[in-house]
């Protein structure tokens, strides 16, 4: 049971755009939600991350909106760049576990 | 030092070698990990690792021997894996307060 769902899988932009990227889940009892990119032969690195106590949260360009009631959470890039091309991975985790539940993904692509 | 190192960066065995994925991390972390990613897919939890002590075995075969030395070290020991095992195997380790730090990876080749 995918109990994060992920979308879109790939998105393209043009540089200077906005690039959203969006995830839905099904655990109540999840209260932290991070957010990884990964470039091709890296490991994953943490972008940003909110607990449910705040609707949103920013960290330069980056900002994750939180929708508690409706399960969902998503990411904004703004002024896309090239240089934001990478996959990034939603999660979730209840903090007893410290174990993260993956979104599937997407592929971000920022043209020049 | 805010890195999780892995060795090697890639490995390729055969089906009969015996092989381990090194990982090292100088953060004072009591957490660690071991994922595998799959190409396009997301990482998956193999096993955890709190204060030196095996607490999460996500059912992996035992082809897979986790092993943590210290609280710095984490080892994959690998025996008679199959071409299906090819991935990159990724160490991690956790804060207190739940942020995972991830190594760039072992991409991993059975042949």
């Amino acid at each position: 049971q995918q109990q994060v769902k992920q979308s879109p899988q790939s998105l393209i932009v043009q540089k200077g755009g906005i690039s959203i990227i969006n995830c839905a889940y099904e655990n109540t009892a999840f209260d932290y939600f991070p957010w990884y990119q990964q470039f091709p032969g890296k490991g994953p690195a943490l972008l940003i991350a909110i607990r449910p106590d705040v609707s949103e949260k920013k960290e330069g360009r980056f900002t994750i909106s939180f929708n508690k009631s409706a399960k969902q959470f998503s990411l904004h890039i703004m002024d896309s760049q090239p240089g934001d091309s990478a996959t990034y991975f939603c999660a979730a985790s209840t903090w007893a576990g410290n174990m993260l539940t993956f979104g599937g993904g997407t592929r971000l692509m920022v043209k020049p | 030092d805010t890195e999780v190192t892995q060795t090697p960066k890639h490995l390729v065995m055969g089906m009969t070698n015996k092989k381990s994925l090194k990982c090292e991390q100088h953060m004072g972390h009591r957490a660690m990990y071991w994922y595998k990613q799959k190409a396009k897919k997301p990482p998956e939890l193999m096993f955890v690792y709190s204060y030196e002590k095996l607490s999460i075995n996500e059912s992996v075969p035992s082809r897979f021997s986790p092993e943590c030395p210290n609280s710095s070290l984490l080892n994959l020991h690998l025996h008679a894996l199959q071409p299906e095992d090819s991935a990159l195997y990724l160490c991690a380790s956790s804060d207190r307060l739940g942020k995972l730090f991830f190594g760039s990876g072992t991409q991993l080749s059975v042949l």
